[in-house]
Parts: C-alpha cells; structure tokens; sequence
C-alpha cells in the first residue's frame, strides 16, 4: 500500500457525460501527478500539481482539467467523454516539487467510457 | 514527443537466471531516470531514481546503471525469482514531464 488513495476504482459513464476522479496524496506530500495508461498507448503523463498549484502539464487533452486543493488532495475532471477517453487513470505524489524525486502510485481509477 | 525505447519487450526465463534489460532515452535535457516495478493488477512501484551519470543503484537483487551521455540505462536482476515476475518500466525524467517506455515483461518460470 502507497498510501496515495483514489476514488471511485471503477466508473462508467456515456460518450460526452462528464466524471471526476479524486486523488488523495500519501500524508506530507505536496505533489499530485495525474497519468493515463490507455490499451493501444502507455503510460502518458497529463498534469503535475504542486501544493496548489500547476507545475507541469503533459499530454492533457484540453477538455480534462484538473486542481489541487488547500488540504493538498486533487481531482481530474473529465468532460465530453470520448470512447477513446476509456483508460486506467493513476495518481501518483511525491515529497516536494517532483523532479528526480520518488513517486508513489494510487491504485488507479478504471473509467470505461460506452 | 520524446522517444523512450525499451528492450527486450518480454523475457522469459528460468528461476535462477540473470537478466538485464534495457531503457534508452534522449541524452539531451536529462534531469532524471525512474525505474519502475509493475506487476499485474496492481499500481507501478517506484525502484530507482537515477539522477547522475554513471549511477549505480542497488535493491536487493535489483541493480541499475545509468549513462547518460549515451542515453541508456540498464537494470540487471540476479538470481530471478518467481515474484520478480513483472513489467519493468523507464520514464525519463525531462525537468517534471514524464516520458514512459512501453516496459520489459519479465516472466520467470520455477
């Protein structure tokens, strides 16, 4: 167990619903980061927070956004779902500001979009 | 987009054996190189952050190396186990954007 916490574990929901995934990082840690592994691609980084605040974004598309609040947990909010949007979405956090730091994995979120 | 390569794709091999594998990454705007242990059903599990050239990382069984004016790094394991069994994934580490290899699918047979 990472102690990075996420929720719910599983969720689906149609073509151009809106859904959000919640993250809570281990106790102390002050960066969230978000990943898609999706079946024909791997694992793909979408966006870092930093206690509060974005630090570094990745291949995100434009309609997923995301936010880290002041008690440091995050959520990504997914809108007009694709089918290709159907993926296992991770959050992972690390101690500080994240570059050459050890991550720690939640145990994913697996969102099938029909 | 960056282009981290990993070899072999799978390996299977026999308790006992050695083994090592390869992650080759871009040699320019290197900050870091993550290793990772992911096993089936379960969240990857970080085993190495590299960070200068010529590191040499131990866990265990688990070792890695890192050249990064060539941009590769290999991890070996000795004496694999059954429970090594796993995907083993890079991620080069550009300044806090993350760029993964598809991994090593690592199959040991008792």
């Amino acid at each position: 167990d990472s102690g990075v916490t996420q929720t719910p574990k599983h969720l689906i929901t149609a073509t151009g619903q809106r859904v959000t995934l919640r993250c809570s990082p281990r106790s102390g840690d002050l960066s969230v980061y978000w990943y898609q592994q999706s079946l024909d691609q791997g694992l793909q980084f979408l966006i870092q927070y930093y206690n509060g605040e974005e630090r570094a974004k990745g291949n995100i598309l434009e309609r997923f956004s995301a936010q880290q609040f002041p008690d440091l947990h995050s959520e990504l909010n997914l809108s007009s779902l694709e089918l290709g949007d159907s993926a296992l979405y991770f959050c992972a956090s690390s101690a500080g500001q994240g570059t050459q730091e050890t991550q720690y994995f939640g145990p994913g979120t697996r969102l099938l979009v029909l | 987009i960056l282009n981290v390569e990993q070899s072999p794709q799978s390996l299977h091999v026999q308790e006992g054996d050695s083994t090592n594998f390869t992650c080759s990454f871009p040699s320019s705007n290197f900050y870091a190189l993550h290793w990772y242990r992911w096993e089936t059903a379960k969240s990857p599990e970080a085993l190495f952050v590299m960070t200068l050239n010529g590191d040499e990382k131990k866990k265990g069984r688990i070792s890695a190396t890192l050249n990064t004016k060539e941009g590769y790094s290999y991890l070996y394991i000795k004496g694999s186990q059954p429970e090594d069994s796993a995907t083993y994934l890079c991620a080069f580490d550009n300044f806090n954007k993350f760029y993964f290899g598809s991994g090593t699918k690592l199959n040991v047979k008792p």
